[in-house]
């Protein structure tokens, strides 16, 4: 089974930090990515990778940078956090042979 | 544009009887549909996938119809099960790109015992 992991559960933060959220799959997976999901809203895409190095913007990219110096670890930062950015963090990964997508737990972030 | 629409935001549902899920997309050119469940404070995971040369797909209590000349498919469980209470989103793939999901915003499913 594929597995996409994300380094922490829970998350708060104060103001201001600089947060790393990240996220490491086992499957060799090309394209990567980054989600928020908020209550009404649906999976928002904030980032993704298809390749090394590579990065797309997805629908709400603003505040947020990522980084994918190795195929598996896709990083999502947020360069100064802001309470409008506590949510629940999605990463997925999928191959080009495969149907959907697989994702990680979540990571639960508070901004305070 | 929200290519993937689910109208209703929340559905409840007595426990042994069906639950219906909806889902309507705009993009003629998804050629794979698919529903993931999703428990608070867990990442979604997959649940029912459907070609879109089919127009039903069974797996246990769940099945997915898609009607292709209204651009629509549904989720059906049956019997409903308290367990099954969760919020259920709707995707559809498109065949090229690096990112080909597209998501719906979500229906949350409620079966009370």
């Amino acid at each position: 089974d594929v597995k996409v992991t994300q380094s922490s559960r829970y998350l708060v933060k104060r103001t201001g930090e600089k947060v790393f959220l990240e996220c490491v799959q086992d499957m060799d997976h090309e394209n990567m990515f980054w989600y928020r999901q908020d209550p009404g809203l649906g999976l928002r895409l904030i980032y993704f990778s298809y390749d090394v190095k590579m990065k797309e913007k997805g629908d709400i990219p603003e505040g947020y940078s990522v980084s994918r110096e190795k195929k598996e670890r896709f990083s999502l930062i947020l360069e100064s956090a802001s309470t409008n950015q506590t949510s629940m963090y999605l990463c997925a990964s999928t191959g080009d042979r495969y149907y959907g997508y697989t994702f990680g737990s979540g990571t639960r972030l508070t901004v305070v | 544009d929200q290519q993937v629409k689910q109208n209703s935001p929340s559905l409840s549902v007595q426990e042994g009887r069906i639950s219906i899920l909806n889902c309507d997309y705009t993009n003629s050119m998804f050629d794979y549909f698919l529903w993931y469940k999703k428990y608070p404070a867990e990442g979604p995971t997959f649940l029912i996938s459907i070609s879109s040369i089919k127009d039903k797909n069974e797996d246990g209590r769940f099945t997915v119809f898609l009607n292709k000349s209204a651009k629509h498919l549904s989720l059906h469980i049956v019997p409903s099960q308290p367990g099954d209470s969760a919020v259920y989103f709707c995707a559809a793939r498109q065949q090229t790109g690096a990112n080909n999901l597209f998501f719906g915003t979500g229906t949350r499913l409620t079966v009370i015992p």
